[in-house]
């Protein structure tokens, strides 16, 4: 089956910092999507983005499907951004879209 | 509030024990999914249901079980448990059954087992 790798797996920033997160895939897809899981366990969906870019407030995110990517851009990093962002896709070409999901970004920001 | 409801939101129990975990999902969605997401697996899909049919089959274990029944809201059921089913179990739902179409999810409900 289609495989998700995220990088980096941790990464700690101060507040106010920019940050970019990656989210490789191996097959093409017909789905992809963004999420935050804070730290009281809800996923927040952040973006639906099978391909190009899309903006919502300080967040942005792109996805290259043809070179099997996507990239998620964080910018002025609030402490409240703290928690795991999730990349998940659906394989191209299959009867059901249930989400296959990678192994996660857990990002800390410090005041 | 993603629109999707699942109930409850935590529940202890014990081993060999049987819970229920009842999923709402949007309304006008016709597709409903289960995922686990424990410390050493990340999140595992489990199954969907479509319209109230089967339409994927994951890792789901065979003590476990769902259904979605005619107004569309969905119940895992799992049985026998043991400690490593000690997890959080997440219920999305999407309009669409087939290849595109966001998902959604629950605010999970947390089980544990001792």
């Amino acid at each position: 089956g289609i495989q998700v790798e995220q990088s980096p797996p941790d990464l700690i920033l101060q507040e106010g910092a920019n940050s970019t997160l990656r989210c490789n895939f191996s097959d093409s897809v017909n789905n992809l999507q963004w999420f935050h899981q804070n730290p009281w366990g809800q996923l927040i969906n952040l973006f639906y983005i099978p391909s190009g870019t899309k903006q919502n407030g300080r967040l942005s995110a792109t996805t290259v499907a043809t070179e099997r990517y996507s990239l998620l851009y964080i910018s002025s990093s609030q402490t409240t951004d703290s928690g795991v962002y999730f990349c998940a896709v659906v394989g191209y070409g299959g009867a059901t879209n249930k989400l296959i999901f990678g192994t996660g970004t857990l990002l800390a920001v410090q005041p | 509030d993603s629109g999707v409801t699942q109930t409850p939101k935590h529940l202890i129990t014990a081993t060999g024990q049987r819970v229920t975990l009842r999923c709402s999902p949007r309304s006008g969605d016709l597709s409903v999914y289960w995922y686990q997401q424990s410390l050493d697996q990340g999140l595992q899909f489990l199954i969907q249901y479509y319209n109230g049919e089967e339409r994927a089959k994951g890792n789901i274990l065979e003590r476990f079980s769902a259904q979605q029944f005619p107004d569309l809201h969905s119940e895992l059921n799992l049985s026998s448990l043991e400690l490593g089913d000690s997890a959080l179990y997440f219920c999305a739902s999407s309009v669409g059954g087939f290849s595109t179409g966001e998902l959604f999810f629950g605010e999970g409900s947390r089980l544990t087992v001792l």
